[in-house]
């Protein structure tokens, strides 16, 4: 059973321009959805993170907007870098079961062209 | 020096091996995770550990066993290799905090595993 889809499983993007990773979950229970950055030879390291209790987070050129009705929610890349290259997971949690781990989407593949 | 540490970072092993993985972390978090990472299936949970005493299953703990030696070591063990557990597979740590930070996992570098 899939708790979270991811979509797309790779994606290409000119340069300056906006990358879109979106998500859905199943579980109403989750009420904690962080987005993971892994380049390659490297673990994933947290690039931003939501709760349900607000619609949109942003960090610099990295924006998380989120659907509750819709149990969906989305990554934006504005402004995109070659260095923004990598693998990108979307993964949901419930704070009050921290400790069961994280449930990870499948990943997206991203690519910025120069 | 990295705050988790992973041991060894490959590894070939034939089927029927047993083989160890281990990490050790020094951010002096009290929750431990390992994930197995397949290309096309994401990261997904094969045990984890609120201390040393603590031990529990993930989704996909079958042919897996764990021992917690201490807070800040979590060892994976594969009893007995198959080449399907060929795989990525990485340890986590979260510590005790705000509720925001204590869901934030920091990962290590990653053991590659291949089984002939």
């Amino acid at each position: 059973q899939q708790q979270v889809k991811q979509s797309p499983q790779s994606l290409i993007v000119q340069k300056g321009g906006i990358s879109i990773i979106n998500c859905a979950y199943e579980n109403t229970a989750f009420d904690y959805f962080p987005w993971y950055q892994q380049f390659p030879g490297k673990g994933p390291a947290l690039l931003i993170a939501i709760r349900p209790d607000v619609s949109e987070k942003k960090e610099g050129r990295f924006t998380i907007s989120f659907n509750k009705s819709a149990k969906q929610f989305s990554l934006h890349i504005m402004d995109s870098q070659p260095g923004d290259s990598a693998t990108y997971f979307c993964a949901a949690s419930w704070l009050g079961g921290g400790a069961d781990g994280l449930t990870f989407g499948k990943g997206t593949h991203l690519i910025i062209q120069p | 020096d990295a705050d988790v540490t992973q041991t060894p970072r490959n590894r070939i092993t034939k089927t029927g091996k047993r083989i160890m993985l281990e990490c050790s972390q020094t951010k002096g978090h009290d929750r431990m995770y390992w994930y197995r990472q397949d290309p096309g299936l994401g990261l997904r949970l094969i045990y984890y550990s609120f201390d040393v005493k603590d031990i529990n299953k993930g989704e996909i703990s079958d042919g897996y066993s764990v021992s917690r030696q201490a807070q800040a070591k979590f060892s994976l063990s594969l009893e007995s290799a198959i080449p399907n557990q060929t795989a990525l597979y990485f340890c986590a740590t979260s510590g005790y905090g705000t509720p925001s930070s204590y869901n934030e996992q920091f990962f290590g570098p990653g053991t590659r595993l291949t089984v002939l």
